[in-house]
């Protein structure tokens, strides 16, 4: 079965980079786009980008653009989604999603959180 | 960028009643590529519905989907006690893809 395990929880300083990753088995990773969606505590969800675990192109959402890398590693089937220049709004669940019909399945989620 | 506005933002009902949730796009998308989500609290959101009528796999027939180009409906047609969550919708047919604000469907 399809499983995206990604990594532990983290805090970080303002200004500060975070890079969270997410480990993907039970598919072809190479054959499917990650994407990666955020949710601030007790907010909805907010989609961040998309990278394609093929050629490694990506798409992100104009709000992101500049501070957030996506990335992967295929001899590991990993993706990987930094985010630069953190600050307090920043605080939130990141997921990393694979993209089939939809959001078809789901990291479990990594909180980061941003606090002096 | 496509804002979607769900409603109601919050629905109180009992167990075995009928869910009627609605989703509105400020443009048409692109080959109705709406998806609803269901998230419960502290978990990862669950895929039910893509291309606006299609059930995920795995999901109950409890749960339909309906619309086109601009205003789509999930429904639920006899709550469960695990029905009870946040339901979201997404439009994947055009870039930024973006979603709802989300509806809550709690126990009345």
């Amino acid at each position: 079965q399809v499983q995206l395990v990604q990594s532990g929880a983290e805090v970080m300083k303002p200004g500060a980079s975070v890079k969270v990753s997410c480990k993907a088995s039970g598919y072809t990773f190479s054959a499917h786009y990650i994407h990666w969606v955020r949710q601030a505590p007790g907010q909805g969800l907010e989609w961040m980008g998309w990278m394609s675990a093929n050629r490694g192109g990506t798409n992100y959402a104009q709000k992101f653009q500049g501070r957030v890398t996506l990335t992967r590693d295929t001899s590991i089937n990993t993706a990987y989604m930094e985010l630069s220049r953190l600050n307090s709004d920043d605080t939130a669940v990141y997921y990393c999603a694979r993209q089939d019909v939809a959001l078809d399945d789901w990291g479990q989620g990594t909180l980061v959180t941003v606090s002096s | 960028e496509i804002v979607l506005t769900q409603s109601p933002a919050t629905l109180s009902l009992s167990p075995g009643e009928r869910a009627t949730l609605s989703c509105r796009a400020s443009q048409i998308i692109n080959n109705n590529y709406l998806a609803w989500y269901q998230q419960k609290a502290g978990q990862a959101p669950r895929l039910l519905i893509y291309g606006a009528s299609s059930r995920a796999t795995g999901i109950s027939d409890r749960f339909s989907g309906s619309g086109s180009e601009t205003d789509f409906t999930l429904t639920i047609s006899r709550l469960e006690p695990e029905d009870f969550a946040v339901y979201y919708c997404q439009q994947y047919g055009n870039s930024p893809w973006t979603f709802g604000q989300g509806t809550k469907v709690e126990i009345k």
